[in-house]
């Protein structure tokens, strides 16, 4: 089965917190996992990705196989990171593989 | 370039009322998507495209039907809608790829949608 997990629905830091958005998944094979965010009034749109193994606005997030993990982290949150987080996986089928998204996190990043 | 726009941004449905949504995008891509968003539940795909004149199912296509007459528009109609159809509808599109690489999706804003 393949299936994206994001057990927090919402996760509350102070600014200058450490953040760690969790994300697990099962997939059989090599999966590609992303992160999309979705800021206030703004459309969703890509952080990162697992295969680029960039950081994007301080953000990391590495694969774990063992643990069947992507988590996101950044060590010092800022308040613009306030959003939704949604974890996303490569699927089976189609042309390219649709995406299956997690039911996200809300992250709130308080003064 | 306005990249993926979406018509209309709010509507009201009463049950059983018909309506079209309309998708539009002006990168020449060659998949569109579109998923519903619910509180709680994440996106879900609905129906999506890999080329004009082709559709498929997603993971929720029940109730919904689909059309890319054109590439560069993509057409989600509700036939007959009911009370669990509403939510926030987004659209999305991405280049074709090459070597089976997965390419980024383009959001549109989205529609919200309410049926009573």
């Amino acid at each position: 089965a393949q299936r994206v997990t994001q057990p927090e629905k919402l996760l509350s830091v102070f600014k200058g917190a450490p953040v760690e958005l969790k994300c697990n998944y099962s997939y059989s094979g090599s999966p590609e996992l992303f992160w999309y965010v979705q800021y206030s009034r703004q459309r969703l749109q890509l952080l990162l990705r697992h295969i680029s193994r960039e950081s994007i606005k301080g953000f990391t997030a590495d694969l774990n196989k063992g643990e069947t993990s992507f988590h996101l982290k950044k060590p010092f949150a800022q308040e613009e990171d306030s959003a939704m987080y949604y974890c996303a996986l490569r699927g089976y089928g189609g042309s390219q593989g649709n995406l299956i998204f997690g039911k996200g996190t809300k992250l709130s990043v308080k003064p | 370039n306005a990249g993926v726009t979406q018509t209309p941004k709010f509507r009201v449905l009463k049950t059983g009322q018909s309506m079209t949504l309309l998708c539009a995008q002006d990168m020449n891509h060659e998949y569109m998507y579109w998923y519903r968003q619910d509180p709680g539940m994440g996106l879900r795909l609905i129906h999506y495209s890999v080329g004009e004149g082709t559709t498929a199912k997603g993971e929720v296509p029940d109730g919904y039907n689909v059309s890319r007459l054109k590439k560069q528009n993509f057409l989600l109609g509700l036939e007959s809608a009911a009370p669990s159809q509403t939510s926030v509808y987004f659209c999305a599109s991405s280049p074709w790829t090459s070597g089976g690489r997965y390419n980024e999706q383009f959001f549109g804003p989205g529609t919200r949608l309410t049926v009573l």
